[in-house]
């Protein structure tokens, strides 16, 4: 069964800076893009970024572009996301997400559980 | 930016049919995915390519999309339906977006 597990959540200052990373599992991860999505409490999903299968293309929501750099390194079946200059609005749970291998408009066929960042002083 | 606007709520009774819209400019060019997500879950893809079910989802899950408008049909509606649920499309082939999200109750 496909895992996803991420890590490195937790409580920062402002401005202050932060790794997540999401380990995967049971699946060739070198073979899918990946992306990270959030979810602020208690309001819906935001997309972040995106990072094609050998890390070759990155694409980012406006929101985070310039703060936010997503990587991964598929020697270690890893992903990350490097978020700098946190703020206050960036608290939220973030999920690494699998895209499906479809041709069209691929979907996020499966999630991890979650990493709780909270920014505040 | 693109954006896709869903019905902050939608209420059905256990049996019946529910009807969730996600409106988007000619969102009907694109294809539409849906996502279920239960209090203090991840989300889980129950519909992707406008109207295909990933296996696992139950039958009564169906999606179509015409225009500027890609729906979630759930027949039969359960109990254990009851959740909040979102469509995503790639805005453009850089960016992708979601709904703002459907609660879905069955009472």
């Amino acid at each position: 069964q496909v895992q996803l597990v991420e890590s490195g959540g937790g409580v920062v200052q402002p401005g202050r800076s932060l790794r997540l990373s999401c380990a995967a599992s049971e699946f060739s991860f070198s073979s899918y893009a990946m992306h990270w999505v959030r979810q602020a409490p208690g309001k819906g999903l935001d997309w972040m970024a995106f990072i094609s299968y050998d890390g070759s293309k990155k694409y980012y929501s406006d929101s985070v572009k310039g703060r936010f750099t997503i990587s991964r390194d598929n020697s270690k079946n890893t992903l990350y996301l490097h978020m700098n200059s946190l703020r206050t609005e960036d608290t939220a749970v973030y999920y690494c997400a699998r895209e499906a291998l479809v041709a069209m408009a691929a979907p996020l066929d499966y999630w991890g559980q979650g990493t709780l960042v909270t920014v505040s002083s | 930016s693109y954006e896709l606007t869903q019905p902050p709520s939608v209420s059905v009774s256990p049996g019946q049919t529910a009807s969730i819209t996600c409106s988007g400019d000619r969102l009907g060019d694109k294809f539409a995915s849906w996502y279920q997500q239960k209090p203090g879950q991840s989300p889980v893809l129950v519909i992707y390519e406008d109207n295909k079910r990933p296996s696992g989802i139950p039958e009564r899950f169906s999606g179509s999309s015409s225009g500027n408008t890609a729906t979630l049909t759930i027949s039969g509606t359960q109990a254990m339906d009851e959740s909040d649920y979102y469509c995503q499309t790639w805005a453009s082939s850089t960016s992708v977006v979601f709904g703002g999200g459907t609660k879905l109750t069955v009472l």
